[in-house]
């Protein structure tokens, strides 16, 4: 199978610029889960999908959004970037709920906010 | 959200066994123990995980302490591949997502 892929893998904005980030979980998995990993926080916790519907959201703010498709595809979408948005922005995916299942990440996409 | 506790760092030698300590004394009876470790420049990959009981893997053994309060990852034969930061995860089945902390950063030598 496939593993989880994220395109784009690079990506340069200025700030005040909005971003789309997107996700292709494993074939059959459900479940995405987004994080962003920075030096300084480390990896944090964004939001989840399952079947469409945001079911966890992480301490993020609103410029900060996503969506999940019937294909079980994500995009994430931030908006009016700023310099501390610079990140690698990680997907996983699961066959079901995350609760206890385990997730598979994706290589990233790392973004620079200029 | 209950809490985990790892050293910052921990070296070891190629061939030899590595033992990386994880305390979480604020367990609660559904959390499960996980471990995640995260190779440079690739995202996290899922390595083991228990409820109460050992487990093994081809990847590892995870070694549960009797009160669950504290967990040990255990890597039987370090090899350079294995270098990596590796973190300690509590999980419950209300859905939470993972909460990463710091971890430990692991390096191996030849």
């Amino acid at each position: 199978k496939a593993g989880v892929t994220q395109t784009p893998r690079y990506l340069i904005k200025t700030r005040g610029q909005q971003v789309t980030l997107s996700c292709s979980p494993i074939s059959g998995h459900r479940s995405v889960s987004w994080y962003q990993q920075t030096p300084g926080q480390g990896l944090q916790f964004l939001f989840e999908y399952f079947s469409e519907t945001q079911r966890n959201k992480g301490n993020f703010p609103g410029r900060f959004s996503g969506r999940q498709f019937s294909n079980s595809r994500s995009e994430m979408n931030v908006s009016t970037l700023e310099l501390g948005d610079s990140a690698l922005y990680l997907c996983a995916s699961s066959p079901g709920r995350p609760s206890t299942d385990t997730q598979y990440f994706g290589p990233g996409t790392r973004l620079t906010v200029l | 959200d209950a809490k985990t506790t790892q050293p910052n760092s921990m070296e070891s030698n190629e061939e030899e066994p590595v033992h990386l300590p994880c305390n979480h004394s604020t367990i609660s009876g559904t959390d499960y123990i996980h471990w995640y470790r995260q190779l440079p420049s690739q995202g996290p990959e899922y390595v083991i995980h228990g409820l109460t009981s050992n487990v093994n893997n081809r990847m590892a053994s995870l070694a549960i302490a009797e009160d669950r309060k504290s967990s040990t990852l255990i890597l039987h034969r370090a090899t350079l591949r294995d270098a990596a930061v590796y973190y300690c995860i509590l999980r419950n089945q209300a859905g939470t997502a993972l909460i990463f902390g710091k971890g430990t950063t692991l390096s191996v030598s030849s």
